[in-house]
């Protein structure tokens, strides 16, 4: 069963202090692995998108990596305005359709 | 903003009623998904119109029915409510093929069933 789990489930930092959030994935096979931020009651917002190991985007100070098992999203030196849920999700070959399977997220907090 | 709308924003029923939501999706998009958001269940595909045909279905119930439209709106049918059908109901839209794969979301509607 293709399956997304996203860790840690929340994560409190200082502003300028930066982490990664880590996204592990079980699929039969990977068409991409996508990365969304959602505000509080707000629709997701689209960040990333990555098809391949090894690929690698930025966006200002995020940047998304890609393993064969997993993602991670850094973040670099976080401002308040980048508290969110940043939502992970995969898109499987092999499957009616392109729908996308998510993760819980991961519910970020930066403080000033 | 994405450029998919969604309506209405809120909308508040009683158990045992029907309700209609709708989608518009971006301009040029031919690919409309439903999704639903729960506390506990994050979010869960529904169903995927391409061009006016049910592409895909994920954990869609029986209760729930949607169509696309021949102007590419979507609307998203929910009978028979029950107060476990409390949700946000998201709607997405996208391209066809690569680099078109990107889902772009509408601002969602919010159920609430008493």
């Amino acid at each position: 069963e293709d399956q997304v789990t996203q860790s840690p489930e929340a994560l409190r930092l200082q502003e300028g202090e930066s982490s990664s959030l880590n996204c592990s994935y079980t699929v039969s096979g990977l068409r991409g692995l996508f990365w969304y931020r959602q505000d509080p009651g707000k629709g997701p917002e689209f960040l990333f998108t990555l098809y391949s190991a090894g690929e690698e985007k930025e966006k200002e100070r995020l940047k998304a990596t890609l393993t064969k098992k997993e993602s991670f999203l850094h973040i670099t030196a976080p401002k308040p305005e980048d508290s969110a849920t940043y939502l992970c999700a995969v898109q499987a070959m092999g499957q009616a359709g392109t729908a996308l399977i998510f993760g819980k997220g991961t519910t970020l907090s930066v403080s000033s | 903003d994405s450029g998919v709308t969604q309506t209405p924003k809120h909308l508040i029923t009683a158990t045992g009623q029907r309700v209609t939501l709708r989608c518009s999706p971006r301009s040029g998009d031919l690919s409309v998904y439903w999704y639903q958001q729960s506390l506990d269940q994050g979010l869960q595909f529904l169903i995927q119109y391409y061009n006016g045909e049910e592409r895909a279905k994920g954990n869609i119930l029986e209760r729930f029915s949607a169509q696309q439209f021949p102007d590419l709106h979507s609307e998203l049918n929910l009978s028979s409510l029950e107060l476990g059908d409390s949700a946000l109901y998201f709607c997405a839209s996208s391209g066809f093929g690569l680099p078109n794969n990107e889902q772009f979301f509408g601002p969602g509607t919010r159920l609430t069933v008493l």
